[in-house]
């Protein structure tokens, strides 16, 4: 799998977006992009995951930059159970559940 | 609640004992998964099972093992405890490999080795 680049911590204001970054510049053709979350003492949550479109579910927006180099997660109004650390993670889709985790970015959604 | 469920939630066991852990997959889901998270650490892949068999295994020494059962639900055994296998022990569980879908975590296993 290839490996991916996040800032280890970042911070938002409470009902404002929240813009998480992720670099995977050796991302290959047949890698997709999956992003996770893990709220303290809990298992990963999945969130979206996408291949090179743009995807949108109920909980975020993914954004995938055309060359899929680099991608952005969206949480449009971020709330403060949003508080996490938030994992992208780049991996082929016959891989089953094999995932590597990176640092993730750790996310404080302040009031 | 994902519908993977773990047992036990807590663990407290002795340098050089084995410990067994359990995961009960999702309804229909056939792809289990072991994971590793140390204390302020990502989760780090152990193995996965298919169809009762290994198919897939991390950086772990053997003395990590595992076992799925016909109804999928799965076992971590590690013999040999050592002080630094204390951490948080995460099942996984999804459709087949090759599936386009997302791995659904269990809450854990919280493994303290003294």
């Amino acid at each position: 799998d290839a490996k991916t680049t996040q800032p280890p911590s970042m911070d938002c204001a409470e009902g404002r977006a929240a813009n998480l970054p992720c670099n995977h510049s050796t991302i290959s053709g047949n890698e997709y992009v999956y992003w996770y979350r893990q709220i303290h003492s809990q298992g990963p949550q999945y969130i979206i995951h996408g291949l090179k479109n743009n995807e949108t579910n109920e909980m975020a927006s993914l954004i995938i930059t055309e060359d899929r180099k680099s991608s952005t997660l969206i949480l449009p109004h971020a709330t403060l159970r949003d508080t996490a650390v938030y994992y992208c993670i780049v991996r082929i889709n016959n891989a089953g559940n094999m995932l590597t985790f990176g640092g993730g970015t750790r996310l404080m959604v302040k009031p | 609640e994902t519908g993977v469920t773990q047992s036990p939630t807590h663990l407290i066991k002795t340098r050089g004992q084995q410990v067994t852990l359990r995961c009960s997959s999702q309804s229909g889901h056939n792809t289990v998964s072991w994971y590793q998270q140390a204390l302020g650490q990502g989760p780090q892949f152990i193995f996965q099972y298919y169809r009762e068999e290994e198919n897939g295994r991390g950086n772990f020494p053997p003395r990590f093992s595992g076992l799925q059962f016909p109804n999928y639900s799965s076992e971590l055994n590690v013999n040999a405890l050592e002080l630094d296998d204390s951490a948080l022990y995460l099942c996984a569980s999804s459709l087949p490999p090759g599936a386009n879908t997302e791995a659904f975590f269990g809450q854990g296993t919280r493994l303290t080795v003294v």
